[in-house]
């Protein structure tokens, strides 16, 4: 069964460097989306993205976090000068469309990311 | 703005019986999906089940299904038959169909499973 996969699984950075977290998506899904977990706290949607351009995004989402789409199959979330509260769980997920019956957001595995 | 709330922290479960996770939400909409997601200590988000606000019929995926009660916006998730693999953390989640395409998560939760 296809499936969302994430690289790293965990990434360790020193508190303002740049990380670049990866995901790739299932292959024929349109819609692609980042979530956050905090360690102990609930999962937090920060974007959606669909045809090369965001369509949502949380007001987490500032403007130390892009997202981009740089080939066909590689979704990334980059975080720019990063922070020690951005040290959390981080999902990728897409969904085949936004229609009945393929709106389903599969889940990736997640990259641990922390910040010292 | 939707929320969603799980309002048991934990629960435990001796094996072979069953337990039901309780969920209920907030919304001025008149569709949405609702979906229980499983967290294992793995940390992988898995879809458990899924339930399309318009439809009455509660769903089920073999040991799981759910009590939908859209008036009482109330969708818990009754887990049959517990077996050990079920020990995980687990989200209620509410999706929009209208406005956007983000979901909203409870806080989750722990699921125990008693050998």
């Amino acid at each position: 069964e296809p499936e969302v996969t994430q690289t790293p699984s965990h990434q360790v950075t020193q508190m303002g460097q740049e990380v670049i977290l990866r995901c790739v998506p299932i292959s024929n899904h349109l819609y692609f989306y980042w979530y956050r977990q905090i360690l102990g706290q609930k999962v937090e949607f920060l974007v959606s993205f669909y045809n090369n351009e965001i369509s949502e995004k949380s007001e987490i989402f500032d403007d130390q976090f892009s997202v981009e789409r740089p080939d066909g199959s590689n979704f990334t979330l980059k975080i720019r000068s990063t922070k020690l509260e951005d040290s959390a769980m981080y999902f990728c997920a897409s969904s085949e469309a936004l229609g009945r019956g393929t709106d389903t957001q599969y889940f990736g595995p997640g990259t641990r990311l922390t910040v010292l | 703005a939707q929320t969603v709330t799980q309002s048991q922290p934990e629960m435990s479960v001796q094996e072979a019986e069953t337990v039901t996770l309780s969920c209920t939400y907030d919304t001025s909409e008149s569709d949405y999906y609702l979906f229980w997601y499983k967290q294992p200590p793995s940390r992988q988000m898995i879809l458990v089940i899924r339930q399309e606000a318009y439809k009455q019929q509660n769903a089920t995926e073999n040991r799981f299904s759910v009590n939908f009660q859209k008036a009482a916006k109330s969708f818990s998730l009754k887990i049959s038959d517990s077996q050990l693999g079920d020990a995980a953390m687990y989200f209620c989640a509410y999706r929009s169909l209208y406005n956007n395409n983000d979901m909203r998560f409870g806080a989750g939760t722990r699921l125990t499973v008693k050998p």
